[in-house]
């Protein structure tokens, strides 16, 4: 167990449609990182942030936007849903020190049909 | 911006043969990590490498980074149905300072 909350681990919804996927990372952890895992495709870095403030950015797309709370947790939105976008989104959490290990949480599956 | 080619893609081997997957970065790495990921789960953490030319050991693997901080690799002895996964290696770097994943070698283990 990694520590890191995903939820819900499937979503299944329509094209055009907007979801949320909830990640709450380690304890202690303060910075949290979304990636998408397509077949074949890897881990696509989307989003990292870090206390609350967006650090950096990947391959994010304008139809997708993030936050962290002042709980630390951490919120991915997906609107205007594509048949594309169906994935594994994973969340992950690293701790204060540079360089640190990801901590992976066990994903959300999302299908858009 | 920062790339990270990782080779082979895929591997498939008999169970005994040994296994070895290769990272090569287009920058200087600060250091370089490496993860398993098993078939239906999430990308486990495994070792980080941070000196130049630096060998670490789990058990029957084995993790190198190169002199240049480019390149690693992971080398695997008498594989085992139990090493059946994708690993990927992952390094800060470049100028704005991120974690750059490679895709990842898909190893399977015939028994």
């Amino acid at each position: 167990d990694s520590g890191v909350t995903q939820t819900p681990k499937h979503l299944i919804t329509a094209t055009g449609q907007r979801v949320t996927l909830r990640c709450s990372p380690r304890s202690g952890d303060l910075s949290v990182y979304w990636y998408q895992q397509s077949l074949d495709q890897g881990l696509q870095f989307l989003i990292q942030y870090y206390n609350g403030e967006e650090r950096a950015k990947g391959n994010i797309l304008e139809r997708f936007s993030a936050q962290q709370f002042p709980d630390l947790h951490s919120e991915l939105n997906l609107s205007s849903l594509e048949l594309g976008d169906s994935a594994l989104y994973f969340c992950a959490s690293s701790g204060i020190e540079r360089n640190s290990p990801l901590h992976f949480g066990n994903g959300t599956r999302l299908t858009v049909t | 911006g920062q790339q990270v080619m990782q080779i082979p893609q895929y591997q498939h081997v008999q169970e005994g043969e040994d296994f070895t997957t290769y990272c090569n970065s287009s920058t200087t790495l600060s250091n370089i990590q490496w993860y398993k990921q098993r078939p239906g789960g999430h990308p486990v953490f495994l070792i980080q490498l941070v000196k130049s030319g630096e060998v670490k050991k789990q058990k029957r693997l084995t993790f190198q980074f190169g002199e240049a901080k480019k390149n690693s690799s992971l080398h695997i002895t008498a594989t085992q149905t139990t090493d059946v996964g994708t690993y990927f290696c992952a390094g800060w770097g470049g100028s704005n300072y991120k974690l750059t994943f490679g895709k990842g070698t898909l190893l399977t283990v015939n028994p």
